[in-house]
């Protein structure tokens, strides 16, 4: 089955500061990849997700995610945090003919103004 | 409804206690799913509906756990003879008839926070 790693769970920076937080899953075939985000006090939403093409993926608010086959890992980044921004940030994948989506445990992100 | 609803939001029952925890998902959607979450874990996949298909039951922890759906409406999950490690808040999700291999898109609910004393 497959598996999903995020690292550094709790993440406090300032306004302006860039943001990156780590994915790397692990399964070698093809794979579907998501980042959601709940902000404090509402559900889980999707940020952004990869099926295929362009590596380099564009998503709400602001933020990118860059996936890399070779490093099985699926980056999430933003070059200027918001005070808006302060959520748990998860990272999900689906493999080829499974609607199963497996999650990281998640990042903390407090954005501190 | 304009998105998935669960219910109860919040929980507390005493070890030992049967509980059933409710899922209605966005009309249309044949998938969902229900997720726990446990304080500082990651969200753990328990079980999945997709139109009248069989289930797939392979996250459930133990036979205490069960769920059921009606057609392609509500979900109930059911805990019995909770344990303390129970604890944890359990979310639902539905997808649209492409699923979330097509679409990667769950809309999730808010969730329904159990406390097993």
């Amino acid at each position: 089955a497959q598996s999903v790693s995020q690292h550094n769970h709790h993440v406090i920076l300032s306004e302006a500061a860039s943001l990156e937080l780590g994915c790397n899953y692990s399964y070698g075939g093809t794979v579907n990849l998501f980042w959601y985000v709940q902000y404090p006090g509402q559900h889980l939403q999707l940020l952004l997700k990869y099926f295929s093409g362009d590596p380099l993926v564009k998503g709400i608010k602001g933020f990118e995610a860059e996936f890399i086959k070779s490093k099985f890992s699926f980056n999430l980044r933003k070059p200027s945090v918001q005070w808006s921004d302060t959520a748990e940030y998860f990272c999900a994948v689906t493999t080829y003919g499974n609607n199963r989506l497996a999650f990281g445990k998640g990042n903390q992100v407090v954005v501190i103004p | 409804g304009a998105g998935v609803s669960q219910s109860p939001s919040n929980k507390v029952t005493e070890k030992g206690k049967d509980v059933e925890l409710r899922c209605d998902p966005i009309s249309g959607h044949t998938a969902l799913y229900w997720y726990r979450q446990r304080l500082g874990q990651g969200l753990e996949f328990l079980i999945y509906f997709q139109g009248n298909s069989a289930p797939d039951k392979s996250g459930l922890p133990s036979d205490r756990f069960s769920a059921e759906r009606t057609g392609e409406s509500v979900s109930t999950l059911t805990i019995q003879r909770t344990q303390q490690e129970d604890s944890a808040v359990y979310l639902c999700a539905s997808s649209s008839p492409r699923g979330a291999q097509r679409t990667g898109e769950l809309f999730f609910g808010e969730g329904s926070r159990l406390t097993v004393l």
